[in-house]
């Protein structure tokens, strides 16, 4: 299987130009999670979802929407880009029971 | 939510066991301590979970005291290729309740020297 996967890997935006980040797992995991991690910096959690239909925010939810409506699906929603969003992306999933989370390998974004 | 304290960065030589400690003087009952490894331009990497005392896998250790106020994981001998930045977390939450958030500090970035 893929694991998790994201799209698109790089992206450049303009102030105030909207976007949907991609994420999906075939892992049939219940649990999915958005992070941001600024150079040099940790990971921060944006909004996660403990199945479809269900979702909560993280530390730093302003500015971003998602919704689960299937369990593979996870889209990250930018609603107005602005440059302190640039960062890079990463999406997560893990499994009810379990601990480990899987996290994809990332979208770069920039915003102008 | 736990934070975790951890050094930021250390250096060491192939072969060698490394130790890095991370403090979570906040831990409540019902939280698991994490350890993910994380590559340049990759998501990070499950590495081990514990609650208490000691626990061990193919690739490192973890040591949680009594108190469980901090922890210490360990790699033996390591070599070039665990250089990364390692991450100590605290989770809010249990594995099999529909909550959890974790908190990711800022890690400590290992170097491994030849």
């Amino acid at each position: 299987n893929a694991g998790v996967t994201q799209t698109p890997k790089f992206q450049v935006l303009k102030t105030g130009q909207s976007m949907t980040l991609q994420c999906a797992q075939d892992m049939n995991h219940e649990y999915m999670s958005w992070y941001r991690q600024d150079p040099g910096m940790g990971l921060r959690l944006i909004h996660y979802s403990v199945g479809a239909g269900i979702t909560d925010q993280g530390e730093v939810p302003n500015g971003y929407n998602v919704s689960r409506s299937t369990t593979e699906d996870f889209p990250l929603r930018l609603l107005s880009a602005a440059p302190s969003q640039t960062s890079v992306y990463f999406c997560a999933s893990r499994g009810q029971g379990a601990w480990e989370q899987f996290f994809g390998p990332g979208t770069r974004l920039t915003v102008l | 939510l736990a934070k975790t304290t951890q050094p930021i960065s250390m250096d060491s030589y192939e072969g060698q066991e490394v130790n890095i400690t991370c403090s979570h003087n906040n831990i409540a009952t019902n939280d698991y301590i994490t350890w993910y490894q994380q590559f340049p331009s990759q998501g990070p990497r499950f590495i081990i979970q514990g609650y208490k005392t000691k626990v061990t896998n193919e690739v490192a250790s973890l040591f949680i005291p009594a108190d469980r106020k901090s922890s210490t994981l360990s790699l033996p001998r390591v070599s070039l290729s665990d250089t990364a930045v390692y991450y100590c977390l605290v989770g809010e939450g249990r594995a099999t309740s529909g909550t959890y958030k974790y908190i990711f500090g800022t890690g400590t970035r290992l170097k491994v020297l030849a």
